[in-house]
């Protein structure tokens, strides 16, 4: 019973291609987030859903757009790909809003896509 | 947005030794979330820090936030194989909870067995 899947696992394409990232959860969130992760490991916001409408859209190119047909799915999709999109896009889901005491909810990730653009 | 700075980027350590990664925010943090990320792997919640002066451990780990709530620490003890990874602190959005996270720049721990 995998918590958070994305598909694919691996995505090798070229320059100027349309591609797609496909996220799910099973928690019962809410909340679901795309971040992505760079060579040197930087691990950065994109997006963040929730009840299926958008609440934070970082400085991403519009050339990424984010797509959440329910509560329990949040896709991706690039269009125009660059070299500088290579590298490991995360999907993440929480709770929303704050618990008790001012505490947030603790992120589930998924296993991650690794695009690679040529 | 506003940076989180962790410190050391890289640490090499020998398997028994203890390691201790610092997490620096100029301004007050409402909590902060410790994650690891096991090479090849994805970012896994580690523990989540709320209050001022807040201690908290889990085996061979000690999650400390600062009283000032600016600054958090994660320190292993003994270190064992199985600690490599990255560890990132996180904080939550002022006022949102944790709808927004801004992950700190890591520290990579390698262990020399």
């Amino acid at each position: 019973d995998t918590a958070v899947s994305q598909t694919p696992k691996y995505l090798v394409t070229q320059m100027g291609n349309d591609k797609s990232i496909k996220c799910e959860q099973n928690l019962g969130h809410d909340t679901m987030y795309w971040y992505k992760q760079d060579s040197k490991k930087f691990l950065k916001i994109m997006f963040s859903y929730n009840n299926k409408e958008l609440i934070i859209n970082e400085t991403v190119p519009n050339r990424f757009s984010p797509k959440s047909p329910d509560k329990a799915h949040l896709n991706l999709h690039i269009n125009s790909l660059e070299l500088g999109d290579s590298a490991v896009y995360f999907c993440a889901s929480s709770h929303e809003g704050v618990g008790r005491g001012g505490s947030g909810y603790e992120q589930y990730f998924g296993p991650g896509t690794r695009l690679t653009v040529t | 947005g506003q940076q989180v700075m962790q410190i050391p980027q890289y640490q090499h350590v020998q398997e028994g030794e203890d390691f201790t990664t610092y997490c620096n925010s100029s301004t007050t943090l409402s909590n902060i979330q410790w994650y690891k990320q096991r090479p090849g792997g994805h970012p896994v919640f580690l523990i989540q820090l709320v209050k001022s002066g807040e201690v908290k451990k889990q085996k061979r780990l000690t999650f400390q936030f600062g009283e000032a709530k600016k600054n958090s620490s994660l320190h292993i003890t003994a270190t064992q194989t199985t600690d490599v990874g990255t560890y990132f602190c996180a904080k939550g959005g002022a006022n949102f909870g944790n709808e927004k996270l801004t992950f700190g720049t890591g520290t990579r721990l390698t262990i020399i067995p």
